[in-house]
């Protein structure tokens, strides 16, 4: 149990453009999705905590414009990067979890990660 | 500051020989420990987890960790690789509180050699 699916897994697309990647756990509700970016051969860098029907809490630094998160439902969250650069190109990952709350113990489970590159 | 430490970047081992990857975190309160496993180009698979109660914790695919409070530490061991084995492990730690989210490591590739 507790699949994610990420989807698409590698997209290449022209500087300048949008890009939408989804995530969905198949086999549970996720009230918490996490969306992360992993540069080559480094650790997973949170970038934004989304819970089901609010608004992201996005870390320092990522620009809540540029990378728009929306978890409309407890099985899909979507990150769009509006206006793709070259420098936008990266391993994406998202993660789910089970439930919230201040001492959550419950695992994140991942996606397989989308792999976006910008020409 | 919260933080995660895993100071082997790379720890290259032959076949059928033990190994420990190490993990020291920051801060001696109430923590959740994780180990993640990542092959090529995939997201992460959860490996083993120590949320409270036996500080040994073991996954299904003979790879076990010890959570020692005194010393901070959450080191992943195997008594013995196979090739298959060979991969990025990550660890992670939840300290709860306000932010509730995963502090990772900086992982080890465990390169596992003929």
């Amino acid at each position: 149990g507790a699949v994610v699916s990420q989807h698409p897994s590698w997209v290449i697309c022209k500087s300048g453009t949008s890009v939408k990647i989804e995530c969905r756990s198949l086999d549970f509700q996720a009230t918490t999705m996490f969306w992360y970016r992993q540069f080559p051969k480094q650790s997973l860098m949170l970038m934004a905590t989304s819970n089901e029907g609010s608004k992201a809490t996005y870390e320092q630094g990522v620009e809540k414009d540029k990378f728009l998160i929306n978890h409309a439902s407890l099985t899909l969250s979507t990150l769009t990067v509006t206006s793709a650069h070259p420098e936008d190109s990266s391993f994406y990952i998202c993660s789910a979890r089970k439930d919230r709350g201040p001492r959550s113990n419950q695992p994140q489970h991942f996606g397989d990660g989308t792999r976006l590159s910008i020409l | 500051a919260q933080s995660v430490t895993q100071l082997d970047s790379q720890v290259p081992v032959f076949e059928e020989a033990p190994v420990e990857l190490r993990c020291n975190y920051s801060s001696s309160v109430s923590v959740y420990l994780f180990w993640y496993v990542q092959y090529p180009n995939q997201g992460l698979q959860l490996l083993l987890k120590y949320l409270s109660g036996s500080t040994l914790v073991e996954s299904i695919n003979g790879f076990e960790a010890e959570f020692n409070k005194s010393q901070t530490s959450f080191h992943l061991r195997k008594p013995s690789v196979h090739i298959s084995d060979t991969a990025e492990y990550f660890c992670a730690v939840n300290y709860g509180g306000a932010t509730n989210k995963l502090i990772f490591g900086t992982g080890t590739l465990l390169a596992v050699q003929p």
